[in-house]
């Protein structure tokens, strides 16, 4: 079974500090996806990145980085500079390699960042 | 370009009536998906349609059903609704059968 852990529930910083979202997943899936996606108070669920299993690469996007480890399962999430809009609930999520798109989700986390 | 859209974005219903959900994907992707986000927790997966066929289904009682039109816009149906069918309910398009999925603002449904 496929099952992502978030164990931060709650975070908060203050503006301009870096925080780092932890993520955790267990597959037995050889091929599969990771995703991180933001969840602002209107509800919608908001793409930020999707890594493949085959692909270790670190990513940087802006003040958005990625670190994907498949040695622990974990991807986590770094923003740099934490600014008030980033406000929001961020999910890992993972989707096996198969026809079907059945994303399995962490908990979230609450990131608050305060001015 | 319009984003996913869902309606009716929030409804209430007494226990044991029948509620229809609608969503219309983002231009030219064909598989639709929909999951259930109870407070505090991340979404469940309950269905995903591609290309009208139903591709996959969580661990939903039958009470759950749904379908996608030729146009591939979607409904999601519930039937003999219970109060812990109370979440916002959330479809999500992609352009294929897998990839990074697009999602709406949900359908807030509480059930009283």
């Amino acid at each position: 079974a496929q099952k992502v852990t978030q164990a931060q529930t709650e975070i908060s910083v203050v503006e301009k500090e870096d925080v780092t979202l932890d993520c955790v997943y267990e597959t037995r899936d050889t091929t599969y996806y990771l995703f991180w996606y933001k969840q602002p108070p209107s509800g919608e669920l908001v793409f930020l990145i999707r890594r493949n299993s085959f692909d270790e690469q670190n990513e940087i996007s802006g003040r958005y980085s990625w670190n994907f480890q498949k040695s622990t399962s974990s991807f986590n999430f770094t923003i740099t500079a934490s600014q008030v809009v980033d406000s929001a609930v961020y999910f890992c999520a993972l989707s096996g390699g198969g026809l079907g798109q059945n994303f399995v989700f962490g908990p979230g986390t609450r990131l608050s960042v305060l001015p | 370009d319009a984003g996913v859209t869902q309606s009716p974005t929030h409804l209430i219903k007494t226990r044991g009536q029948q509620v229809t959900l609608r969503c219309s994907p983002i231009s030219g992707h064909k598989s639709v998906s929909w999951y259930q986000q109870v407070l505090g927790q991340g979404p469940q997966f309950i269905f995903q349609y591609y290309e009208k066929e139903e591709r996959g289904r969580g661990n939903f009682p039958d009470r759950f059903s749904a379908r996608q039109f030729p146009n591939y816009s979607s409904e999601l149906n519930v039937n003999a609704l219970l109060l812990g069918d109370s979440a916002l309910y959330l479809c999500a398009s992609s352009l294929g059968a897998t990839g990074e999925l697009f999602f709406g603002e949900g359908s807030r449904l509480t059930v009283l």
